[in-house]
């Protein structure tokens, strides 16, 4: 099956420093792939959807320039958390979708930010 | 921003007993999927339906799709205490709004051995 792989699973950061965060799909290409948000025992919250090769499309409240992303290639995805503070300390996860098999959407395992 | 809520937030149940927990949306939609995620992890998927069919079943979940009133429930069978998880469904419109998903609040599922 689709597997996508995050990279890395948690990071502590000190504040003003910047982040980044990688999602590869394994076994298949990707051209689309989203990014999200999750604040404890809350849902996910869409910030982006990465396109291959174009410019991210990003969700109405969230920062470009903040939250950096760039997918490069069809399996290799980032999101650059840029001059990161305690706000930003959530968890960050990826997802792919792998259509043309039907394994419908893949999810990375997450990133545990904390930026201290 | 969230379309789906869910209901319950929460559920706690004992082993073997069935869990079922509910999920409303407010727009058109191409299908409607859930997901669970243990605590701290990703998604994992468990099931897909589309729009033109209205119950779906895979192992021991069974899944209901009511398009009329924008509704979707999710039954656990024979629940275990590994189905202890929060559980998720979200929608995907198509269209203009691509493929992107919008998620749920999710209920919290604890299952007591």
């Amino acid at each position: 099956g689709a597997v996508v792989s995050q990279h890395p699973s948690w990071v502590i950061c000190k504040s003003g420093t910047s982040v980044k965060i990688e999602c590869r799909s394994l076994d298949f290409q990707a051209t689309t792939m989203f990014w999200y948000r999750q604040f404890p025992k809350q849902s996910l919250m869409l910030m982006a959807t990465s396109n291959e090769g174009s410019k991210a499309t990003y969700e109405q409240g969230v920062e470009k320039d903040k939250f950096l992303i760039n997918h490069a290639s069809l399996t290799l995805s980032t999101l650059t958390v840029t001059s990161a503070h305690p706000e930003d300390s959530s968890f960050y996860i990826c997802s792919a979708s792998d259509w043309a098999a039907n394994y419908g959407y893949t999810f990375g395992s997450g990133t545990r930010l904390t930026v201290v | 921003s969230q379309q789906g809520e869910e209901d319950p937030q929460a559920l706690s149940i004992q082993e073997g007993e069935n869990a079922t927990m509910n999920c409303s949306y407010k727009t058109s939609i191409n299908n409607l999927q859930w997901y669970r995620q243990n605590s701290g992890r990703g998604l994992v998927h468990l099931i897909l339906i589309r729009s033109n069919e209205r119950e779906k079943h895979s192992g021991r979940l069974r899944v209901t799709l009511d398009t009329s009133k924008k509704s979707s429930s999710l039954l656990i069978t024979a629940s275990r205490a590994a189905d202890t998880a929060s559980y998720f469904c979200a929608t995907a419109r198509g269209g203009a709004a691509g493929n992107k998903l919008t998620f749920g609040g999710g209920t919290r599922v604890l299952v007591k051995p």
